[in-house]
């Protein structure tokens, strides 16, 4: 069953460490985005990927990185420089760039 | 600045009963408008997709409007039930520019239905 995969659904971050979240996708979508939320705020896009090994920064991107060395596979690091990162944060992917997104089922972040 | 505004944001009913959600924005250009529904803890899933040219697009119980005239657009449930439940969320797109934030998303409306 084709999908995307976010791992872990929670994860504690202590202060000054960084820490990375998984996302994977088995529907061969070239498109891949992280998004984070916030309670009472729409979706806010960090980074997107339109194709493997490109990527490019979104309106949030500082803070975070991503790599993008695989078509399925989408990282994102949360880095120390992140100074409010407890949300919960978002993967996606679409066909291509701009046509409809799938999202996978989060990524909860929170500070210890 | 591109904007997309929910309302109401919270809302209850009872189970079998119809609502509607809605949803105004100023972006411009405009692509495509979308409704997803995020149960919570969850990540949000498509519920309808409509281009500039569609008035109304439906699936199962719920049912979109769009009226690009006047940026509006409403999402509308219909026989209501507890699954219904979830946070609704508005959606639009501006076409293709190169730049990096083509989505505005809404807040949301959160949905509580009730016995």
């Amino acid at each position: 069953d084709g999908g995307i995969t976010q791992s872990p659904k929670y994860l504690f971050r202590k202060e000054g460490q960084n820490v990375t979240l998984s996302c994977e996708q088995n529907l061969n979508h070239d498109a891949m985005y992280w998004y984070r939320q916030d309670p009472g705020q729409g979706l806010r896009l960090i980074y997107y990927s339109q194709i493997v090994n490109d990527f490019q920064k979104g309106d949030i991107a500082e803070g975070y990185s991503v790599s993008r060395e695989k078509k399925e596979s989408f990282p994102l690091t949360v880095t120390s420089a992140q100074k409010n990162p407890t949300a919960f944060y978002l993967c996606a992917s679409a066909v291509q760039f701009n046509q409809p997104q799938h999202f996978g089922d989060g990524t909860r972040l929170s500070i210890l | 600045k591109n904007q997309v505004e929910q309302s109401p944001q919270s809302l209850i009913i009872l189970e079998g009963k119809n609502c509607t959600l809605q949803c105004n924005y100023t972006v411009s250009p405009f692509s495509n408008l979308r409704w997803y529904k995020q149960d919570t803890g969850r990540g949000p899933v498509s519920l309808t997709i409509m281009t500039f040219s569609e008035n109304t697009k439906s699936n199962g119980r719920y049912t979109a409007t769009l009226d690009a005239d006047t940026k509006q657009s409403s999402l509308h449930i219909t026989a209501s039930q507890l699954s219904d439940s979830a946070s609704y969320i508005c959606v639009v797109s501006a076409p293709w520019s190169g730049t990096a934030s083509k989505l505005t998303f809404g807040t949301g409306t959160r949905l509580q239905v009730t016995l």
